[in-house]
């Protein structure tokens, strides 16, 4: 049982570049979220899914795009990479967002760079 | 108002001490108060978790106080060990769910041996 696993755990990338975030779970968890850590800054969701097919904003959703074609994938695109993005990306599910069973698994992350 | 503002920053605690970590928040609609702790290396994940109907949760050497009046909740860790040694976040969310989870700025917690 892997949890959710995140790939990769590293990148570097030039300014304009585009790449995905690759995120993915084995719990059969409904809800999926995407986080951005900046130092100081706590975490930051980025866009979050209840479901295969539906997704939405977070408080930071500018210059990033999600998908959610399936229940166990919520890959994360960067379509024009800015100095901005530099930060650790994690992802997360969840079975519910009920009080009770709402518990957040993150995945270990992903650090990206923009030069 | 969607903020939470977590102090301190980074704490040093000599092992068998107690460490304190203090939340704050201005929205009275938040109605879930998780503390997630997290290893360097490694994602965030649950310790423990709060409702405002309680002022005092407990589980083992980690306890949260809440005092809604003030809009604070605390984070207690009796009897610090080294391996306690992490960053600690506070969160909050609304409408009974903890989909939108706002996070706290974390505390970098060091217990010295």
């Amino acid at each position: 049982n892997a949890g959710v696993t995140q790939t990769p755990k590293f990148r570097i990338l030039k300014i304009g570049q585009s790449m995905t975030l690759q995120c993915a779970q084995d719990m059969n968890h409904n809800y999926m979220y995407w986080y951005r850590q900046d130092p100081g800054m706590g975490l930051k969701l980025i866009y979050y899914s209840v479901g295969a097919g539906i997704t939405d904003k977070g408080e930071v959703p500018n210059g990033y795009n999600v998908s959610r074609s399936t229940t166990e994938d919520f890959p994360l695109r960067l379509e024009l990479a800015a100095p901005s993005q530099t930060s650790v990306y994690f992802c997360a599910s969840s079975y519910s967002v009920a009080l009770v069973s709402g518990e957040l698994f993150f995945g270990e992350g992903s650090r990206l760079t923009v030069l | 108002q969607q903020q939470v503002k977590q102090s301190p920053q980074s704490l040093i605690v000599q092992k068998g001490g107690i460490s304190i970590i203090n939340c704050a928040y201005e929205n009275t609609a938040f109605d879930y108060f998780p503390w997630y702790q997290q290893f360097p290396g490694k994602g965030p994940a649950l310790l423990i978790a709060i409702r405002p109907d309680v002022s005092e949760k407990k589980e083992g050497r980690f306890t949260i106080s809440f005092n809604k009046s003030a809009k604070q909740f605390s984070l207690h860790i009796m009897d610090s060990q080294p391996g306690d040694s992490a960053t600690y976040f506070c969160a909050a969310s609304s409408n009974g769910a903890t989909n939108k989870l706002i996070f706290g700025t974390g505390t970098l917690l060091a217990v010295q041996p």
